[in-house]
């Protein structure tokens, strides 16, 4: 298996809402990474796992909550969004972070609508 | 400071014409840049980066650090090369984050 899956494709949720969005990957990956994309922007950075530990947190509000409870599973629980946090989220891997092998596989995305 | 401009949001062309994507990098280490590409409704996916010097779908880019550029270049279009290009430049050590450019929409007329 080389992918990275994402589910769900898509999801509506209500300010008050609690949600999570799900990632897979069964390539072996070491490093896990959470991005944001709003419509017609390049992906914002936003998580980044190694080793099951956070590794780096963007300033990311606390209303997104990240989660790696495996080297194969990365979760980002969401409560109390807002409808500015409406965006395409994107998982990553990649071997290590190492540098020399970082390259970065991303999955389909989320498609996230706060109402 | 660690920045990627892409000065073009759009380039249309017509099929066989060449592509050059512009590509420029601020970054103060040693740079490590890649292209991507995002096909409507695919997920983003890595076409070439710097480190291999390789060729895919006819595409090539070459890094010059005098000019701190890392453009794509195809010397042909075809129409399935319309996409969403992104370059990204990656800071590496612990990481390992990718800096993206916001990105140049080429559309390739038939």
């Amino acid at each position: 298996d080389t992918e990275v899956t994402q589910t769900p494709k898509h999801l509506v949720m209500g300010m008050t809402n609690k949600k999570s969005l799900k990632c897979e990957q069964h390539m072996g990956h070491r490093a896990m990474y959470w991005y944001k994309q709003k419509a017609k922007k390049p992906p914002e950075l936003m998580f980044v796992y190694s080793y099951e530990k956070l590794s780096i947190n963007e300033s990311v509000p606390s209303r997104f909550s990240p989660e790696c409870p495996n080297s194969s599973l990365l979760n980002l629980h969401l409560h109390a969004l807002q409808p500015e946090d409406s965006a395409l989220y994107l998982c990553a891997s990649s071997q290590e972070l190492n540098r020399r092998f970082g390259e970065q596989y991303f999955g389909p995305g989320t498609r996230l609508t706060v109402t | 400071a660690q920045r990627v401009t892409q000065p073009e949001k759009l380039l249309s062309v017509f099929k066989g014409a060449p592509v050059e994507l512009k590509c420029n990098y601020s970054y103060s280490g040693s740079p490590e840049l890649f292209w991507y590409v995002q096909y409507s409704r695919q997920r983003l996916q890595l076409l070439l980066r710097h480190i291999s010097r390789e060729s895919i779908k006819g595409f090539t880019a070459d890094l010059n650090k005098g000019e701190t550029s890392f453009h794509l270049k195809k010397p042909f279009a075809q129409e399935e090369d319309s996409a969403m290009y992104y370059c990204a430049l990656r800071t590496g050590g612990a990481t390992n984050k990718l800096i993206f450019g916001t990105g140049t929409l080429l559309a390739v007329q038939p």
